[in-house]
């Protein structure tokens, strides 16, 4: 079974609008954490957003959002006011163990994000 | 950001030759992580580093192997490539302690065997 599962393999989003990426996740672990990473055509893989399973309120990084509902097991990404250099893959990932345990990330698939002007 | 290099960025080899893939680190990180990334796999872990000469499988092992003797370099070595270890290689790194787990990637090396 996918431990990390997305389920939209692209979207478009006009610029300057809100769009969420949809990650669903699937651990026995009372302890992990989130994370989403952005993979621009250029190929580097960049960290935008973590969110602990302890954590009480959702992450926030500049236009990143993570809207985190835990009884659901879902991670969702939320970008505010996209941008065109917003269009990218965007993987979620999970690191099951308490933080700082330093487990190995499990990735999705990924979704592709193109922003039209 | 993290100070991470990969060498070589580009590689054609042929199947049977070995290849070396190597990662340098410049923030003295303990972790040290190789992945590689597939079309319609996402990323997936083929080995990690606790430590100098500290290393664990990952999900994707076979036909690889690791070393590392210093805490800067992490070497990925394919024995006698394949082409099905045609990919792109990530190497990442993550510190220690509560809230520096998050990992950090290389810019990766996209390797073909032809």
């Amino acid at each position: 079974a996918q431990k990390i599962t997305q389920t939209q393999p692209g979207m478009f989003v006009q610029e300057k609008e809100a769009v969420t990426l949809d990650c669903t996740y699937d651990t026995s672990d009372p302890s992990y954490g989130l994370f989403w990473y952005k993979q621009p055509s250029s190929g580097e893989m960049i960290f935008l957003i973590y969110q602990g399973s302890y954590d009480q309120q959702n992450a926030t990084e500049g236009r990143y959002s993570l809207n985190f509902q835990k009884a659901r097991k879902s991670a969702n990404l939320v970008i505010s006011a996209s941008q065109l250099g917003d269009s990218a893959m965007y993987f979620c990932a999970m690191r099951e163990g308490r933080a700082g345990s330093q487990g190995n990330l499990i990735f999705g698939k990924g979704t592709k994000l193109s922003v039209k002007p | 950001d993290a100070g991470i290099t990969q060498s070589p960025r580009h590689k054609v080899t042929e199947t049977g030759t070995p290849v070396t893939l190597r990662c340098h680190q410049t923030e003295n990180h303990r972790y040290m992580y190789w992945y590689r990334q597939d079309p319609g796999h996402g990323l997936r872990l083929i080995h990690y580093s606790y430590g100098v000469k500290d290393t664990d499988k990952g999900e994707v092992s076979d036909g690889y192997s690791v070393s590392r003797s210093k805490t800067e370099d992490f070497l990925l070595t394919l024995e006698s490539a394949t082409s099905s270890q045609t990919s792109v290689y990530f190497c990442a790194i993550s510190g220690t302690g509560f809230g520096t787990d998050t990992q950090y990637f290389g810019p990766g090396t996209r390797l073909t065997v032809l």
